[in-house]
């Protein structure tokens, strides 16, 4: 069975404190990991794939890596609009070619000013 | 394009009662899920479809009942509300292929009472 554990569970920063969420993850073969941010009262909203260990992504102030067992979105100089909640999900390779990702129970952020 | 459309945003029920939650998007993609989403529990699929005619139960499906008679449109349908359904109710879609970037609606928060 595939299992995806975030943490921490909830991360306080200041603004311009630099700091990284992890995401460990247990599956019988990855496709594909996934980070999602999701703001109060919304719908997760996708931010990076990662295919392969090494593989990295940056989106402004977001880094997502990834190892074989984990992967790490790295966060520099936060700002407040960076609160949210962040999810991890990873796809299996799986015969039939099922699309189902397991998600992680997600990393609460707040940035104070 | 509206993207993943879903309604009612907020709906109260008695238990007992039956409803369905609405979902439909434009996007034509042919995989369409629900989750859903309760504090420390993360997200958790109910069920989903890889196409019209064809549906599939994931995690926790007890209570739930789905139909896919068009690519656009799957429904959700809550044929006795149970306290224990109390939860925001997400509806995601995906493009196909081997990715898993889904897309996901705004949501659908449900009190049973």
């Amino acid at each position: 069975e595939d299992q995806v554990t975030q943490s921490p569970e909830a991360l306080r920063l200041q603004e311009g404190e630099s700091s990284s969420l992890n995401c460990s993850y247990t599956v019988s073969g990855l496709r594909g990991l996934f980070w999602y941010r999701q703001d109060p009262g919304k719908g997760p909203e996708f931010l990076f794939t990662l295919y392969s260990a090494g593989e990295e992504k940056e989106k402004e102030r977001l880094k997502a890596t990834l190892t074989k067992k984990e992967s790490f979105l790295h966060i520099t100089a936060p700002k407040p609009e960076d609160s949210a909640t962040y999810l991890c999900a990873v796809q299996a390779v799986r015969a039939g070619g099922s699309y189902i990702p397991t998600f992680g129970r997600g990393t609460s952020l707040i940035v104070h000013p | 394009n509206a993207g993943v459309t879903q309604t009612p945003k907020f709906q109260v029920l008695k238990t007992g009662q039956s409803m369905t939650l609405q979902c439909a998007q434009d996007m034509n993609h042919e995989y369409m899920s629900w989750y859903r989403q309760d504090p420390g529990m993360g997200l958790r699929l109910i069920h989903y479809s890889v196409g019209a005619g064809i549906t599939d139960q994931g995690e926790v499906p007890n209570g739930y009942n789905v139909s896919r008679s068009t690519t656009e449109d799957f429904p959700l349908r809550l044929l006795s509300a149970a306290p224990s359904q109390t939860s925001v109710y997400f509806c995601a879609t995906l493009e196909g292929g081997n990715t898993g970037e889904l897309f996901f609606g705004e949501g659908s928060r449900l009190t049973v009472l």
